[in-house]
């Protein structure tokens, strides 16, 4: 069945380092969507990309889709404690979401 | 955002018994939604996809008979866990996509933690 890997599995980081987290398909996605799962919540919409090579930004997070359209990135510049959670990526799979494995950042102060 | 509620957030049940767990949207309409399992610190399965108004579609491995979906109208998916046992305890999340398409973002639910003895 479809599946999307991501890693890394865990990252903790010291405030004000860099983080990113990889996604993959083996196929090609329709689209890519990120998620953001804060302990003890559920999983919030952070952005959905669509085309090839597509880059967005929102304040310190850069997401990119791959031109295969089949990995995806979230890079976040200079980690808060706010970005503490748990980061999944969703890749779309005609009607239905595959989630990755997800990535917990913890972010030390 | 659109919002999605789940009823209850928390359960515990002793095995052998059936619990039923509420999905609405509450201020769109969701001609489909989407049943999650995740265990801690896991990622989210995909169960079944509730479509309103016709028969649930489960995902390999997840058992229909078991897992008793029931999509009774435009804002309400219910999940009953039949019989439940000790290894059906795990936090079950519910999602609807914005605009009654499914390739748009999910709204989740808050969760619901069963729990069985």
């Amino acid at each position: 069945g479809q599946q999307v890997m991501q890693i890394p599995q865990y990252q903790h980081v010291q405030e004000g380092e860099d983080f990113t987290t990889y996604c993959n398909s083996s196929t090609t996605l329709s689209n890519i969507q990120w998620y953001k799962q804060r302990p003890g919540g559920h999983p919030v919409f952070l952005i959905q990309l669509v085309k090839s090579g597509e880059v967005k930004k929102q304040k310190r997070l850069t997401f990119q889709f791959g031109e295969a359209k089949k990995n995806s990135s979230l890079h976040i510049t200079a980690t808060q404690t706010t970005d503490v959670g748990t980061y999944f990526c969703a890749g779309q799979y005609g009607n239905k979401l595959v989630f990755g494995a997800g990535t917990i950042l913890r972010v030390k102060s | 955002g659109a919002v999605v509620s789940q009823h209850p957030s928390r359960v515990i049940c002793k095995s052998g018994t059936s619990v039923k767990i509420e999905c609405r949207s509450l201020d769109f309409q969701a001609t489909t939604m989407f049943w999650y399992r995740q265990f801690p610190k896991k990622s989210l399965m995909l169960m079944a996809t509730s479509n309103e108004g016709s028969k649930a579609t489960y995902e390999q491995g997840v058992e229909k008979d078991k897992f008793l979906i029931n999509h009774a109208s435009l804002t309400l998916s219910t999940l009953t866990v039949t019989s439940a046992h000790p290894e059906d305890s795990s936090f079950y999340i519910c999602s609807a996509p914005a605009g009654g398409m499914t390739y748009n973002e999910q709204f989740f639910g808050p969760g619901t933690r069963l729990t069985v003895l």
